[in-house]
């Protein structure tokens, strides 16, 4: 059984840039979640997709999308990156209606 | 509001010394209460899930319980690599996501 890998685990953009960040989610999990976690802070969520569609989404801006892919996968990507976007972007995989979520090892984005 | 609060924010202990974290929570329709162990610059690592009150579960030095406004995480005889951010997370509500605290982070010294 795969764990939740995520990639790259450090990136650092420059303001006003874009970013994608990947993941791939345990193996027999079906939905993914994105949690943004800034120092010192608990992770703050993000958006979830279930079926290839978003399935719920905190209180981020229209600026952060994501994907999900047949396998399960995912992608987040950001764009017209600002400086508070720096933080340990966390991603959790689990089963539908479960919430009992598997995170990956993060990506560490710092914006300059 | 959905929250959770934990508390103390930081707890330093020495190596043997049993102690309790506390997370109190606020959520419509609870589904689940999660506690997870995080190292720094790692992700989160899954410890306990409880679902009702009353309800236990033990690994190894920790011991999580829940009542119907807050749950406990017990360490008993903690050692030094038992330092990490402690981070609580409850399930429930509209959107069908986790809520976290803000954690707690155990220093265990030798």
């Amino acid at each position: 059984e795969t764990g939740v890998t995520q990639s790259p685990t450090h990136l650092i953009k420059t303001r006003g840039q874009q970013v994608t960040l990947r993941c791939s989610s345990q193996s027999g999990h079906n939905t993914v979640s994105w949690y943004q976690q800034a120092l010192g802070q608990g992770p703050q969520f993000i958006f979830q997709y279930y079926r290839e569609e978003e399935n719920g989404r905190g209180n981020f801006p229209p600026r952060f999308s994501g994907l999900q892919f047949p396998n399960y996968s995912s992608e987040l990507n950001v764009n017209a990156l600002e400086l508070d976007d720096s933080a340990l972007y966390l991603c959790a995989s689990s089963l539908a209606g479960a919430g009992e979520a598997f995170f990956g090892q993060g990506t560490r984005l710092t914006v300059v | 509001e959905d929250q959770v609060t934990q508390s103390p924010e930081a707890l330093r202990l020495q190596e043997g010394e049993s102690s309790s974290l506390n997370c109190s929570y606020t959520v419509s329709g609870l589904r689940g209460l999660f506690w997870y162990r995080q190292d720094p610059g790692k992700g989160p690592e899954f410890l306990f899930t409880l679902y009702s009150a009353g309800e236990e579960k033990e690994k190894e030095r920790l011991k999580a319980t829940l009542t119907k406004k807050e749950s406990f995480l017990h360490i008993t005889a903690p050692k030094p690599e038992d330092s990490a951010t402690y981070l609580c997370a409850v399930y429930g509500g509209s959107q069908g996501n986790l809520i976290f605290g803000k954690g707690t982070k155990l220093s265990v010294k030798p």
